[in-house]
């Protein structure tokens, strides 16, 4: 099974904060790779497939990039909606496999 | 408009059976790749069990053997049947769309999920 470790479990960021979100895959996955972002008692919402391209309707300043092993989400201003928990997924091979989730706090 | 509704969760004793229904609109489930999504209380995402247009059938090494997909094209409703439930099981259970076209298999609309409690 191809794990998948996120880092860092938590941040507490400020309005206008640039945050980095990182990824790594226990073995290569090229670009097969997603990121979700999910709010409590809400179902998750696709914001990057491929590793890098942005889901329709998600503001640009999502962004992600990485191939192979290694993987970021950058959100470039935080917004207030933005606070939630991000995972990750490699979208590779069977069993699909989530990251544990980075949860993004109030400052 | 997509529209994944999930039911049929609930309490369940350990060892009982309970089978989730995902009934889906604005798409038809036997023309896309159609997943069951797992959280634990206060936990991550755990991918249980896709179905591929085709039939072809996959499943989490947790719950091979206990848990079946299966469809009914003609109301266009998705299933899980889940045997031999265990308190781990214990989870919200979401329903998801495999968008397949993105590149590898991942999620693009999802239901709101249905509570599953294994407890005596």
């Amino acid at each position: 099974d191809i794990q998948m470790t996120q880092s860092p479990s938590s941040v507490s960021a400020s309005v206008g904060d640039r945050v980095t979100i990182t990824c790594q895959a226990s073995q290569g996955i090229t670009t097969w790779l997603a990121w979700y972002q999910q709010k409590p008692g809400k179902a998750p919402k696709l914001l990057i497939y491929a590793a890098s391209s942005l889901q329709s309707g998600v503001p640009a300043r999502f962004s992600g990039s990485g191939s192979g092993t290694d993987f970021t989400l950058t959100i470039s201003s935080l917004q207030p909606e933005d606070f939630a928990t991000y995972y990750c997924q490699q979208a590779n091979s069977f069993p699909l496999t989530f990251g544990g989730g980075t949860t993004v706090e109030i400052k | 408009e997509v529209q994944l509704v999930e039911s049929g969760g609930g309490l369940v004793q350990p060892g009982g059976s309970l089978r989730l229904s995902c009934a889906a609109s604005g798409l038809t489930v036997r023309s896309n790749f159609m997943s069951w999504v797992r959280q634990a209380p206060g936990k991550g995402l755990e991918w249980v069990s896709l179905i591929y247009s085709g039939g072809s059938t996959f499943y989490a090494d947790s719950v091979k053997g206990r848990f079946t997909i299966s469809r009914d094209n003609s109301k266009n409703t998705v299933y899980l049947q889940m045997n031999s439930l265990r308190a781990e099981d214990t989870a919200v259970y979401y329903c998801a769309r495999d968008q397949r076209d993105y590149g590898g298999n991942l999620f693009d609309y999802w239901g709101q999920g249905t509570l599953v409690t294994v407890s005596s």
